[in-house]
């Protein structure tokens, strides 16, 4: 079935550091890709989203490339503030769902000054 | 657009008694509604799927008699933990989906937390 894998955290960086966190995933046909963010005691927020292949998903300075050659989604950030401190879920829909959503199992990142 | 709100954020209740969790779309109707479930520090796994105007179709593992989903209107779904035990202490959260209107399920609510004392 159709999977995401996640790089374990937590991840460590100090402000202005560049971030990447490992994304990839395993499904059949052609998934959506989508990063959410979890801050502290609150639900999910969708970061960004791409459909398909080589599209590249972008907001607040974060961005993702969906790579269907690497089966990959990797976020990046070239200069993190503390206030990116959170926890970072990777997912993927399925194509021919309804809206179900496989998650990563998520990755912490925490930010120092 | 695609709001959608979950109510109550926060709840603690007794041992052997009842909590329902509301989930609604506010901007567009909801033909689904996903409950999804999280431990601490673990990711989110799918509970059950609930269709408007149908039964809901849980996911593996997870018991139909104990977590009971009603979806009857196209801009309400509840999730109701009957009988609840510490065991049921978690996060809950819902998205909303309308596949023909063009929402996929991709907006969650804000969550609520139980805590079963």
């Amino acid at each position: 079935g159709d999977s995401v894998t996640q790089m374990e955290g937590p991840v460590t960086l100090s402000e202005e550091a560049f971030l990447t966190i490992n994304c990839t995933y395993t499904a059949t046909g052609y998934p959506s890709l989508f990063w959410y963010v979890q801050y502290p005691g609150e639900g999910l927020q969708l970061l960004l989203k791409a459909t398909k292949a080589d599209d590249k998903g972008s907001n607040k300075g974060f961005e993702a490339t969906y790579r269907k050659e690497t089966t990959s989604f990797h976020l990046e950030k070239g200069s993190v503030q503390v206030s990116d401190s959170a926890v970072y879920f990777c997912a993927l829909h399925g194509s021919g769902n309804t809206g179900k959503l496989i998650f990563g199992q998520g990755t912490t990142l925490q930010v120092k000054p | 657009g695609a709001v959608v709100s979950q109510h109550p954020s926060r709840v603690i209740c007794k041992s052997g008694t009842s909590v329902k969790i509301e989930c609604r779309s506010l901007d567009f109707q909801a033909t689904t509604m996903f409950w999804y479930r999280q431990f601490p520090k673990q990711s989110l796994m799918l509970m059950a799927t609930s269709n408007e105007g149908s039964k809901a179709t849980y996911e593996q593992g997870v018991e139909k008699d104990k977590f009971l989903i009603n979806h009857a209107s196209l801009t309400l779904s509840t999730l109701t933990v009957t009988s609840a035990h510490p065991e049921d202490s978690s996060f809950y959260i819902c998205s909303a989906s309308n596949p023909k209107t063009g929402n996929y399920g991709y907006t969650f609510g804000s969550g609520t937390r139980l805590t079963v004392v």
